[in-house]
C-alpha cells in the first residue's frame, strides 16, 4: 500500500505569501492518480486539484498543482485569508485503494 | 444539482453494528456510471476511504475494513448505506459519502456534509 507523507503539518504565512504545501509518497504514483483537497473547519472537503496539476471548477488560479513521481506540490501564489482550512493529498490504487496524506493546516498570521 | 446527505444513529454501542444511508437527491443513483463511496474523519485526523459501490451493486473495500464493512445499495430509494459490524471507540469519527466525477473515477467530486457517529456505551 502507497503512504503518503505531507509537510509541513501546519503553515502559518501572511496574507498575500506564497505557500508551498508537499505530498511525498512512498512509491512513484501516475500523476494523473493524485488529488488535492481543501477542508474548511466543519465542512466537507473540495476537489481542488486532480490528475496533480488541473484546477476543479471554479477553482482559483492562484492554487496549483505540480510533481511528478513521488512528489507532489500544492501552491497557494497569493495567501487570502478564505484560504484558511486543511489541505489533503489522496492517490488512487489499483487494488482500487484510495489514501489520503495527514493533511496539512495552513493557517494566517 | 446533485446532492449527497448522510443519515443514521449518532450513538452506536461498542460491539455492535454501526448503520448509516447516504440519500442522493436532485439525480439517479443508477444513471451516470458513478461510483459512491464512503470516507470517514476521526477527529483531528485524516481521511480514510471505506470502500465504493457501483449502482450494479458491485463494490470494493478497503483491505483494512474489509472483514467487516457491507456498502450496499437501494436503488429504488436513491439511496446506498454503509454497514460497520463490531465496532470499538476508535471507529468514532465524521462519516462522509461522497462520489466521483463523470469523466475521472479515482477522485472525490462531491461530498455529503458529513455525520458524527460516537461508538460509546
Amino acid at each position: 500500500e502507497i503512504v503518503l507523507t505531507q509537510s509541513p503539518g501546519i503553515l502559518s504565512l501572511s496574507p498575500g505569501e506564497r505557500a508551498t504545501l508537499s505530498c511525498r509518497a512512498s512509491q512513484s504514483v501516475s500523476s494523473s492518480y493524485i488529488a488535492w483537497y481543501q477542508q474548511k473547519p466543519g465542512q466537507a472537503p473540495r476537489l481542488l486539484i486532480y490528475g496533480a496539476f488541473n484546477r476543479a471548477t471554479g477553482i482559483p488560479d492562484r492554487f496549483t498543482g505540480s510533481g511528478s513521481g513521488t512528489d507532489f506540490t500544492l501552491t497557494i501564489s497569493r495567501l487570502e485569508p478564505e484560504d484558511v482550512a486543511v489541505y489533503h493529498c489522496q492517490q488512487y490504487g489499483m487494488a482500487p485503494i484510495f489514501t489520503f496524506g495527514p493533511g496539512t493546516k495552513v493557517d494566517i498570521k | 444539482q446533485v446532492q449527497l446527505q448522510e443519515s443514521g444513529p449518532g450513538l452506536v454501542k461498542p460491539s455492535q453494528t454501526l448503520s448509516l444511508t447516504c440519500t442522493v437527491a436532485g439525480g439517479s443513483i443508477s444513471s451516470g456510471g458513478y461510483y459512491w463511496h464512503w470516507i470517514r474523519q476521526p477527529a483531528g485526523k485524516g481521511l480514510e476511504w471505506i470502500g465504493r459501490i457501483y449502482s450494479s451493486g458491485i463494490s470494493n473495500y478497503n483491505p483494512s475494513y474489509r472483514s467487516r464493512v457491507t456498502i450496499s445499495v437501494d436503488t429504488s430509494k436513491n439511496q446506498f448505506s454503509l454497514k460497520l459490524y463490531s465496532v470499538t471507540a476508535a471507529d468514532t469519527a465524521v462519516y462522509y459519502c461522497a462520489r466521483d466525477s463523470p469523466t475521472n473515477p479515482v477522485i472525490f467530486h462531491m461530498w455529503g456534509q458529513g455525520t458524527m457517529v460516537t461508538v460509546s456505551s
